[in-house]
């Protein structure tokens, strides 16, 4: 099984500022396999990032991936007051495994 | 655009049965991985179990004993079994599509079902 590991666990920021969460793979993934989502309380995870820096629809531009093998990196340009959420990175392999989160909250 | 509808009873005993189904409209079964995610409350996503239109099923390791996948394609319905359930299990139980083509992501998510096993 492969373990993503993101980091930090909690982002402490204010609007306006850039946000930079990473997520750590156990081994090698495939970046068409890298998966990035937004979640807010009492709602479903909503797909963000997929092919580790491809946007999903209506996703705005402030929101971008990128990086390769093991180290997959999600920046958010500058905070908007709806962009404070949770974060979780996955890889979608035969056995698909998400990150733990990252905490993104206002300062 | 696609939509899933969930729905299953909320309240289990320990060794009880939970039972979910998961309504798809908007869109096509063929060509999808339709997948059961969960999420113990507090935490983070669990990957349960996935199935194609054609019934070709994919199981989490650590549920494979357990867990049943089954799709009625006639429905357009999925539905998620797990046998001899524990308080480990209390979680919100989410169906989702899965994309595999070209770059693979769940794409669309159920509302989520509340589960809750306590005696």
């Amino acid at each position: 099984e492969i373990v993503l590991a993101q980091s930090p666990g909690t982002l402490s920021l204010s609007p306006g500022e850039r946000a930079t969460l990473s997520c750590r793979a156990s081994q090698s993934v495939s970046s068409n396999q890298v998966v990035w989502y937004q979640q807010k309380p009492g709602q479903p995870p909503r797909l963000l990032i997929y092919g580790a820096s491809s946007r999903a629809t209506g996703i705005p531009d402030r929101f971008s991936g990128s990086g390769s093998g093991t180290d997959f990196t999600l920046t958010i340009s500058r905070l908007e007051p709806e962009d404070f959420a949770v974060y979780y990175c996955q890889q979608y392999g035969r056995s698909p495994t998400f990150g733990q989160g990252t905490k993104v909250e206002i300062k | 655009q696609v939509q899933l509808q969930q729905w299953g009873a909320g309240l289990l005993k320990p060794s009880e049965t939970l039972s979910l189904t998961c309504a798809v409209s908007g869109g096509s079964l063929s060509g999808y991985y339709w997948t059961w995610i969960r999420q113990p409350p507090g935490k983070g996503l669990e990957w349960m179990g996935e199935i194609n239109h054609s019934g070709s099923t994919n199981y989490s390791p650590s549920l494979t004993s357990r867990a049943t996948v089954s799709i009625d394609t006639s429905k357009k319905q999925l539905s998620l079994r797990l046998t001899s359930v524990t308080a480990a299990d209390t979680a919100v139980y989410y169906c989702a599509r899965g994309v595999i083509a070209v770059a693979a992501r769940f794409d669309s998510w159920g509302q989520g079902t509340p589960i809750t096993v306590s005696s």
